[in-house]
């Protein structure tokens, strides 16, 4: 079974601090998909990153930073000089071709960035 | 040019009601979902549809039917509403054949069953 562990249930900041965010995933695929998907107070679903499990190299886009262990099964989501504007629930999802690529969500974190 | 949209945004009805909710996607992808959200945030699958034939049934009741008129479309029609069915669905789309397979989502539908 596929299962997506997001262990942070609510992360407080202050503007311009850095933040991780940990997913530790577990899977019996040898090929599968990680992904982290942002959903703003206005509720809708924003698509972030995908990461295939072939591909352990970590991924830079302006602020936000990927760092995908397989070793130790993790996909952390880092994000450098927090805004407000990031404050947000944070999902980590698997996918697999086995599961019909259906996602597999965590639970989320939940990210308060205060001015 | 919206790439997934559902409608309605908001739905409100009472118990025993049934109820649709639409989604339509211009992306040109191969396959189709619905997820659920409840109020406590989690997301899970319900249903897949790849090419308009059914791929992932989660053990959802079968209250809730999905229908795909073609590859652009995906239906969910829900029979005889509970209580608990209030939460927020999604409806996702995807290119399942390919190397970019990542889910794009609809807005939502937020479901209110009094």
């Amino acid at each position: 079974a596929q299962k997506v562990t997001q262990a942070q249930t609510e992360i407080s900041v202050v503007e311009k601090e850095d933040v991780t965010l940990d997913c530790v995933y577990e899977t019996r695929d040898t090929t599968y998909y990680l992904f982290w998907y942002k959903q703003p107070p206005s509720g809708e679903l924003v698509f972030l990153i995908r990461r295939n499990s072939f591909d352990e190299q970590n991924e830079i886009s302006g602020r936000y930073s990927w760092n995908f262990q397989k070793s130790t099964s993790s996909f952390n989501f880092t994000i450098t000089a927090s805004q407000v504007v990031d404050s947000a629930v944070y999902f980590c999802a698997l996918s697999s071709n086995t599961g019909f690529q259906k996602l597999v969500f965590g639970t989320g974190t939940r990210l308060l960035v205060s001015p | 040019d919206t790439a997934v949209s559902q409608t309605p945004k908001y739905l409100v009805t009472q118990m025993g009601n049934d109820k649709s909710i639409k989604c339509e996607q211009n992306l040109g992808h191969d396959t189709m979902y619905w997820y659920k959200q409840d109020s406590k945030k989690f997301l899970k699958i319900m249903f897949s549809y790849n090419n308009k034939e059914l791929i992932i049934n989660e053990t959802v009741p079968n209250r809730f039917s999905p229908k795909s008129p073609d590859k652009a479309h995906l239906n969910l029609h829900i029979n005889s509403l509970e209580l608990g069915d209030s939460a927020v669905y999604f409806c996702a789309s995807s290119q399942v054949r390919g190397p970019y397979n990542e889910q794009f989502f609809g807005p939502g539908t937020r479901l209110t069953v009094l």
